[in-house]
């Protein structure tokens, strides 16, 4: 298992760019997620899946846009990029039952390795 | 807004000593609790989760949970250079249809000095 991926590792965009920042899980996970982390920060929800053809907004969605064509794949999209959206990228993944029970049903994010993007 | 609280440190431990680091948190209904790991440079790691009310334990790790006090912490026993690292704290929204979203504090830095 690879578990999940991202790719580029990094990338310098130029500010009016747009570029798309791919994440793959192979781990059959049906809720994906992505973060951004700006330095000395917590991750904040840029947007989430519940499953293929689902998608919502987070914390922080502005300027972002994302699709769920399949369960692996959950790409970002970038329009228009801006030097406020310089930071590093993560996507996760996580197995929910909704079953509730003490932890409500769902379980622990898996992170991928990051994206770091620059925007100058 | 729901708010998680770490002190950014850094916090300072000698190698061998007990580091504590603590996380408090704005929603009541806050189901489950995790301690993440990360190393600069590296995406995060799960360490730890706890869901319910007292000590969880798990090698050189324990979790504190105190729902009334809206209050987390993590005990790292024994703490080693490999330690270091930067700490986050994340909360689980609870309710059917928080769909897993977390909130994450800012971080503790920990360094482990020899």
């Amino acid at each position: 298992n690879a578990g999940v991926t991202q790719t580029p590792k990094f990338r310098i965009l130029k500010i009016g760019q747009s570029m798309t920042l791919q994440c793959t899980q192979d781990m059959n996970h049906n809720y994906m997620y992505w973060y951004r982390q700006d330095p000395g920060m917590g991750l904040k929800l840029i947007y989430y899946s519940v499953g293929a053809g689902i998608t919502d907004k987070g914390e922080v969605p502005n300027g972002y846009n994302v699709s769920r064509s399949t369960t692996e794949d959950f790409p970002l999209r970038l329009e228009l990029a801006a030097p406020s959206q310089t930071s590093v990228y993560f996507c996760a993944s996580s197995y929910s039952t909704l079953t509730g029970g003490a932890s409500g049903g769902t379980y622990e994010q898996y992170f991928g390795p990051g994206t770091r993007l620059t925007v100058t | 807004q729901k708010e998680v609280e770490q002190n950014s440190g850094p916090l300072s431990v000698p190698e061998g000593a007990i580091a504590s680091l603590n996380c408090t948190y704005s929603d009541r209904g806050s189901q489950s609790f995790f301690w993440y790991r990360q190393y600069s440079g590296k995406s995060p790691e799960l360490i730890m989760f706890i869901y319910s009310n007292g000590d969880k334990e798990d090698g050189r790790f324990t979790a504190q949970l105190n729902k009334a006090s809206q209050y987390v912490s993590l005990l790292i026993r024994d703490s080693q250079p490999s330690d270091s690292a930067t700490y986050l704290c994340a909360v689980k929204e609870g309710g059917g249809t928080s769909y897993g979203k977390l909130t994450f504090g800012q971080g503790t830095i920990l360094t482990v000095h020899p």
